[in-house]
């Protein structure tokens, strides 16, 4: 299996901030790369996916960038829906494989 | 955009084999790829497997010998099947559709079920 690593585990920002959140895969994973955030006791929700495209209705404050082992997601101006835990997942290859999250915090 | 609705059993016991059965509503049912995945509480999403109309299926390596996922198309369901369970299966099991157009971000999520082992 591809291994996801993110970092960092935990990010405390305030409503305004720019965060930025790493994943590096072990091996390359091209452009296959998608962002979820998820709320406690909620599904996760997509945010990003093919490393860089937005979905549909997704706020452009939320942004996607790399390519092959490593990738970031932008959050440009924190609004208070904001606040959750947030992974990314490699689908390059079988079987899928997620990161292990990341949890923004209110500072 | 397609509804996603989950059912089955909560609590089980070690050895017993879990049965959830996930309902596509709106949308289309053929042409993609139907998964399951687990959170077990407090950690990270682990991919379980996914079926599509032909009945051809992926299952994660790990979970792969005690793992069976079916569909049934006249009802637009499919069901995932996990043998011998264990405690370390207790968590929130979601189905989930991919996003239109491509190839392997989820976009639509049941509501999740929380299964527990416990004796």
């Amino acid at each position: 299996d591809i291994q996801m690593t993110q970092s960092p585990f935990t990010v405390s920002a305030s409503v305004g901030d720019r965060v930025t959140i790493a994943c590096r895969a072990n091996e390359s994973v091209s452009q296959w790369l998608a962002w979820y955030q998820q709320k406690p006791g909620k599904a996760p929700n997509l945010l990003i996916y093919k490393a860089s495209s937005l979905k549909r209705g997704v706020p452009s404050r939320f942004s996607g960038s790399g390519s092959g082992t490593e990738f970031t997601l932008t959050i440009s101006s924190l609004q208070p829906d904001d606040f959750a835990t947030y992974y990314c997942q490699q689908y390059h290859s079988y079987s899928y494989t997620f990161g292990q999250g990341t949890k923004l915090e209110i500072k | 955009q397609a509804q996603l609705q989950q059912w089955g059993a909560g609590l089980l016991k070690p050895s017993e084999t879990l049965s959830l059965t996930c309902a596509v509503y709106g949308g289309s049912f053929s042409g993609y790829y139907w998964s399951w995945i687990r959170q077990p509480p407090g950690k990270g999403l682990e991919w379980i497997g996914e079926i599509n109309r032909a009945e051809s299926t992926n299952y994660n390596p790990s979970l792969k010998s005690r793992v069976t996922i079916s569909v049934d198309t006249s009802k637009n369901q499919f069901s995932l099947n996990l043998s011998s369970m264990t405690a370390a299966d207790t968590a929130v099991y979601y189905c989930a559709r991919k996003l239109t157009g491509d190839v392997g971000s989820f976009d639509d999520w049941g509501q999740g079920t929380l299964v527990t082992v416990s004796s």
